[in-house]
């Protein structure tokens, strides 16, 4: 099993659409969390970065964490071509960036 | 992304040969990272500088991979006696200080091939 699973995806949405991202985790350490964007052939840019859990809002963005289910999400609202990429989630445990990344979920935004 | 340059952003090496890979943080960064994305995969750490430093290489394949960070320039990947499951895509991240509340940012990565 790995430490980190997110749905690979294609996931197909019209333009307007709330989209829901998700990845689930079994180690119990990480305390960081964050999603990052990758377009393709570029690299990840990051988006959204919390600490423990809750939630955090950034524009079209909200990231939720619920450390006792071990599941991180990121919503984005009113979704646009533009946001057409690759999303992963990342984690750490603490001390240092040493991140563990989910494969990535693929989106397109459709008009 | 632009801050953390990377070069080249193709590399293509015959079996054996020896691949170096730069990365230059971004301004008043002095903590430099390694990931590699293989196909289907995600981002798999490698190793963590700081100047003329290796503070983590737990990522690192025990042979044949090394990295530096010196005093001046930028950082160095380097990869010797290349074999095909080298190819991947090399990405770079800095950060400004040790730390998860200083998060991490990535440049475009360098697309090494191996014919």
């Amino acid at each position: 099993q790995k430490e980190v699973e997110q749905d690979p995806g294609p996931l197909s949405v019209p333009e307007g659409a709330i989209v829901s991202l998700n990845c689930t985790y079994s180690n119990s350490a990480f305390q960081y969390f964050m999603w990052y964007r990758q377009y393709s052939r570029k690299g990840p840019e990051l988006l959204m970065y919390t600490y423990s859990s809750g939630n955090k809002e950034d524009g079209r963005f909200t990231a939720q964490v619920d450390k006792s289910s071990k599941y991180i999400s990121l919503f984005i609202r009113d979704s646009q071509p533009s946001d057409s990429a690759t999303y992963l989630c990342a984690m750490s445990t603490g001390g240092g960036n040493k991140l563990t990344f989910g494969t990535g979920t693929q989106l397109k935004v459709e008009l | 992304n632009a801050g953390v340059m990377q070069n080249p952003r193709h590399l293509v090496r015959r079996r054996g040969q020896e691949a170096r890979l730069r990365c230059s943080p971004m301004k008043g960064h002095s903590h430099v990272y390694w990931y590699r994305q293989l196909p289907e995969e995600g981002l798999k750490f490698m190793v963590y500088l700081q100047k003329e430093n290796i503070i983590d290489e737990s990522g690192m394949p025990k042979e044949r991979f090394s990295a530096e960070f010196p005093k001046e320039g930028p950082s160095i990947l380097r990869i010797q006696q290349v074999v095909r499951g080298d190819s991947a895509a090399y990405f770079c991240a800095s950060s400004q200080r040790q730390g998860d509340n200083s998060p991490l940012h990535f440049g475009n990565g360098t697309r090494l091939t191996v014919t």
